[in-house]
Parts: C-alpha cells; sequence; structure tokens
C-alpha cells in the first residue's frame, strides 16, 4: 500500500515568517511530487512539482526533495495571509500513472 | 489560462438514483482522471483514462461507477445506484504529458439524501 504522510496540523506562522510543511512517502520506485493548495471548499491548485533531489524555488516557494529519505518539503517565505490554506502532498509513481494525496496539512498565517 | 469544467457544480439526489457528473477538459490534454474527497478527508483516486479506455481504477471504482467520453471531447462519471456514503466533492483532473502535475475542476459537490 502506497502511503503518503503528512502531518494534519494546524500550523500557525506570523505574517512575514517561513512555514515549513513536510511529507514523507513509502515508495522508494516514486518518481515525481506534488504540492496542492486548497482552499476550503475548491479544488486542489498545483503549487510546485519536483522531480529530483534538491531544491527548487519559484516565487516565494520552495520545493526540497530527498529520495533517499523519502522525504518533501514546501518552504513558504514571507508567509501571508492569503496562504491561510490546507497543503497537499502527491506522489506519483510512474509515468502517466495515478498520483497518490496525503490528507495535507493545514496552514494559518496570524496577522 | 485554459480550464477543466465541471458541471453541475452541486447535485442532491435520492439514494438509489443515478446521477451523472460531466467535465469538459483542456483540449491538449491526454491524461485524465476522476478523483473524490469526502468531506474532511483526503483527496481519493477513483480512475485514469487514456487513449479512450481506463488505464487504471482504484477499489473504489466498483460496478456501480463508469466512466466515458461519449463525443471524444468530454468526460462522464456515472453513478448507477448512489449511497449515503457516495456524497462526496468530486474531481476531474487533466494531465497535459505523463508527470507532470494535474489540473483540476472546480469540482461537484455530490449530496445523496
Amino acid at each position: 500500500q502506497k502511503e503518503v504522510e503528512q502531518n494534519s496540523g494546524p500550523l500557525s506562522v506570523p505574517e512575514g515568517a517561513i512555514a515549513s510543511l513536510n511529507c514523507t512517502y513509502s515508495d522508494r520506485g516514486s518518481q515525481s511530487f506534488f504540492w496542492y493548495r486548497q482552499y476550503s471548499g475548491k479544488s486542489p491548485e498545483l503549487i510546485m512539482s519536483i522531480y529530483s533531489n534538491g531544491d527548487k524555488e519559484d516565487g516565494r516557494f520552495t520545493a526540497q526533495l530527498n529520495k533517499a529519505s523519502q522525504y518533501v518539503s514546501l518552504l513558504i517565505r514571507d508567509s501571508q495571509p492569503s496562504d491561510s490554506a490546507t497543503y497537499l502532498c502527491a506522489v506519483g509513481y510512474s509515468s502517466a500513472s495515478k498520483i497518490i494525496f496525503g490528507s495535507g496539512t493545514r496552514l494559518s498565517i496570524r496577522p | 489560462e485554459p480550464e477543466v469544467t465541471q458541471t453541475p457544480s452541486h447535485q442532491v439526489t435520492q439514494m438509489g438514483q443515478e446521477v451523472i457528473l460531466r467535465c469538459v477538459p483542456i483540449s491538449n490534454h491526454l491524461y485524465f482522471y476522476w478523483y473524490r474527497q469526502i468531506l474532511g478527508q483526503k483527496v481519493e483516486f477513483l480512475v485514469s483514462f487514456y487513449n479512450n479506455e481506463i488505464s487504471e481504477k482504484s477499489e473504489i471504482f466498483d460496478d456501480q461507477f463508469s466512466v466515458e467520453r461519449p463525443d471524444g471531447s468530454n468526460f462522464t462519471l456515472k453513478i448507477r445506484s448512489t449511497k449515503l456514503e457516495d456524497s462526496a466533492m468530486y474531481f476531474c483532473a487533466g494531465q497535459g504529458a505523463a508527470n507532470y502535475g494535474y489540473t483540476f475542476g472546480s469540482g461537484t459537490r455530490l449530496t445523496v439524501v
């Protein structure tokens, strides 16, 4: 059974600080890794994808992948109240296959 | 920016009735998926569709579920005899190439009473 694990939170971070979200996955054969943001009652929105070990930066977002530790993280710099949402980690196991979602971490940015 | 469109946004149906959920994917996407999310729970995979046929389905996608692409563009997810536990948000998603992230539609909230 392929699993994607996340701390459910809530994670409370002051405005302007760095939010750090973490995810572990069970299958060493995983090939693709994604972070989605989901506002309450809305659909998931892709914010980052990462495929190789190391860091990938896009604006205020940095995704980090460590395949040896089976660990993915997302850093959000200069957190804004609009970043308050549930962040879903998702993992893909082969090309053109389904991705498996974690249960999500609820992030709250306090003013 | 291209969007995945789902209709209806909300459907209320009586237990035992059939429902059809519709999705218009982005035109250049090749891989298509249906997921569902029961309130407060994970986004769960139902079925994937590629080259006009089902490529993978989950244990949830039993005989009461079917997926079609009747006119080569739109997708439908049919639930033949709805149960109370089918109440969830149903999301259609598309993928332009293998291993790319998905673009999700806005979802259909299905309420079975």
